[in-house]
């Protein structure tokens, strides 16, 4: 079946740094991608839907300048988490869709800010 | 769930006939969205419906939103035996805890 790689599993970088993450679909065209954000004992949030080629749509309450993505391609969607700090902590997940509404996840990406 | 419930627990139908499944959340949303779980596998993302919207179709799938009931429907159409699974509901608060729908065939 199709898969979702994402890019890295795990990422520990400085208050004040930047970190990208990377959502690749491997072996199917990724229209649409979905970034969310997993905080402790919650439920998934979804920050923002990207579609390949033009501009992500951010969810209410989701800092556009903090939270870059980029969807160039069709295979590939990141999210740059910028001036990163500790309260930007958390698990992001991706999510990549065909035509159509299918979707599937990421293995996720703990990123820790100290 | 303190934060919302799903209904039925579990369905079991024909094959060609339609399921619904429905959602009830407490509080307010961004919104919801609809995941299908097959056995021993990952999420697979099925559908979202922004708190603004109403009604939503997809293939043999039809979502609604009922902002003031705050709850949600999943039908699928013309069920198939592939479409045996655990369906869940999420919003930014809770994730269900799923419908089990058993296609006989």
């Amino acid at each position: 079946g199709a898969v979702v790689s994402q890019h890295p599993s795990w990422v520990i970088c400085k208050s004040g740094t930047s970190v990208k993450i990377e959502c690749r679909s491997l072996d199917f065209q990724a229209t649409t991608m979905f970034w969310y954000r997993q905080f402790p004992k919650q439920s998934l949030m979804l920050m923002a839907t990207s579609n390949e080629g033009s501009k992500a749509t951010y969810e209410q309450g989701v800092e556009k300048d903090k939270f870059l993505i980029n969807h160039a391609s069709l295979t590939l969607s990141t999210l740059t988490v910028t001036s990163a700090h500790p309260e930007d902590s958390s698990f992001y997940i991706c999510s990549a869709s065909r035509q159509g509404v299918v979707a599937f996840f990421g293995q996720g990406t703990r990123l820790t800010v100290v | 769930s303190q934060q919302g419930e799903e209904d039925p627990q579990a369905l079991s139908i024909q094959e060609g006939e339609n399921a619904t499944m429905n959602c009830s959340y407490k509080t307010s949303i961004n919104n919801l969205q609809w995941y299908r779980q097959n056995s021993g596998r990952g999420l697979v993302h099925l559908i979202l419906i922004r708190s603004n919207e109403r009604e939503k179709h997809s293939g043999r799938l039809r979502v609604t939103l009922d902002t003031s009931k705050k709850s949600s429907s999943l039908l699928i159409t013309a069920s198939r035996a592939a479409d045996t699974a655990s369906y869940f509901c999420a919003t930014d608060y809770f994730f269900g805890t799923g419908t089990r729908l058993t296609v006989i065939p």
